[in-house]
């Protein structure tokens, strides 16, 4: 059974562009979130994905946005990018909606805005 | 803003010694879990309780639910070098459509 793997693992994009990053799912996962981690801290939580409807939402603003395919593998946009979005970008699937069952993440995706 | 708080931030003891993490939050959860992280990967899911009061042992882990479901605690003897990571609890709204994690513990165990 392989895991969540995510691409690319690292990533430089200037101030102002935009950025799309990727998450397969763990086989037999049908829930996807995201998460954003600076450093030292804990992730926040930006949004989950369910059968390809966005189910929840953390407190981020609209330029971040998503996609869940029907295979379960899922996108994270980021449009206009700023300073404040360097961060280390986790993918989590889960069996089932509801953390009840927990996540399996991925290593995540670097992010460096300059 | 994160919903739960845990404390220490740091720790950092001789191998053999026990340690309590905690993780607090004025939010009832509808679960709440353990995950230890290592730097350059994701968190690696420890535990999961869900009834309040709940008591979970993994080998020199112990963890508990409190009784409102607000908080919990980690609790590992005899610490070992391996068990040295960043420490991060997590938990579930009751709608099931939001998970907040903690502000993390970085723990570090010197032989």
């Amino acid at each position: 059974e392989t895991g969540v793997t995510q691409s690319p693992t690292h990533l430089i994009k200037t101030r102002g562009q935009q950025v799309t990053l990727r998450c397969s799912s763990q086989s037999g996962h049908n829930t996807v979130s995201w998460y954003q981690q600076a450093l030292g801290q804990g992730p926040q939580f930006i949004f989950q994905y369910y059968r390809e409807e966005e189910n929840g939402r953390g407190n981020f603003p609209p330029r971040f946005s998503g996609l869940q395919f029907p295979n379960y593998s899922s996108e994270l946009n980021v449009n206009a990018l700023e300073l404040d979005d360097s961060a280390l970008y986790l993918c989590a699937s889960s069996l089932k909606r509801g953390s009840f069952y927990g996540y399996t993440f991925g290593s995540g995706t670097r992010l460096t805005v300059v | 803003t994160q919903l739960l708080e845990q404390s220490p931030q740091f720790l950092s003891i001789q191998e053999g010694e026990n340690l309590t993490v905690y993780c607090n939050s004025s939010s009832v959860f509808s679960s709440l879990q353990w995950y230890r992280q290592e730097p350059g990967e994701g968190p690696v899911l420890l535990v999961t309780v869900v009834t309040g009061g709940e008591v979970k042992k993994l080998k020199r882990l112990t963890f508990q639910f409190g009784d409102a479901r607000k908080d919990s605690s980690l609790h590992i003897t005899a610490a070992q070098p391996g068990d040295t990571g960043l420490y991060l609890c997590a938990g579930g709204s009751m709608t099931g459509n939001q998970f907040y994690f903690g502000t993390g513990t970085s723990l570090t165990v010197i032989p």
